[in-house]
């Protein structure tokens, strides 16, 4: 079936602007995180999803940040008043369960804040 | 467990030689490690994964041994090649609180023709 995939693949925005990131998860996949991966870094884990409840939100840096997922499928991440520093790749994942399963990630959106 | 180190950050190897990657975690309850490689500009993808009732899996010049001891795991590379060039990521399972992954720092791998 079809992977993970994300939208837009790119972003470019002016700083003190929202945006919106969207990730489509594996149909059938319960848990979804997001990251962000600054670049030549690691992966800075942001937010994880059980269902539709997250509850793991300690990742998100400030609370510019907020993310929220619908019908166990589709997650968007918002990020308000963006800042040059959010520039990023923004990764989604999904996993059939949380711990014992592989994570499959997207092709990711990369964000320039300008 | 909650902090997984990897070392070494970078590591530069001629084409022929061996890699290996190693990481450590403090939850002793963490029963699954994967291993993610990610090219330049691509999405991180599972290479291969272990499971807490093993201690080697292989797959062709990939494998991965684990120490429920000493609480490490390790990437193994054998007759590596340019294609091996990529950043190569760990994992193990967060137990307490949420369940999620935590990710290693990431180890950049130079192949040398």
């Amino acid at each position: 079936g079809a992977g993970v995939s994300q939208s837009p693949s790119n972003k470019v925005t002016e700083k003190g602007k929202d945006v919106e990131l969207r990730c489509d998860p594996i149909s059938g996949h319960t848990a979804l995180y997001w990251y962000r991966q600054r670049l030549g870094q690691g992966l800075e884990f942001l937010i994880y999803f059980q269902g539709n409840s997250a509850p793991d939100k300690s990742g998100l840096p400030s609370d510019r940040f907020s993310a929220e997922r619908t019908g166990e499928s589709v997650s968007t991440l918002t990020i308000q008043r963006t800042q040059q520093e959010d520039s990023a790749v923004y990764l989604c994942a999904s996993s059939l369960n949380p711990t014992r399963e592989t994570q499959y990630f997207g092709p990711g959106t990369r964000l320039l804040v300008l | 467990g909650e902090n997984v180190e990897q070392h070494p950050s970078t590591l530069s190897v001629q084409e022929g030689d061996s890699a290996v990657i190693k990481c450590t975690y403090s939850d002793s309850a963490s029963n699954y490690f994967p291993w993610y490689k990610q090219e330049l500009g691509k999405r991180p993808q599972l290479i291969i994964d272990i499971r807490s009732n093993v201690g080697e899996k292989k797959d062709q010049r990939i494998a991965v041994t684990l120490n429920k001891t000493a609480k490490h795991f390790s990437l193994h590379i054998t007759e590596t090649q340019p294609e091996d060039s990529a950043v190569y990521f760990c994992a193990a399972p967060s137990i307490q609180g949420a369940q999620k992954l935590v990710f290693g720092q990431g180890t950049r791998l130079t192949i040398n023709p």
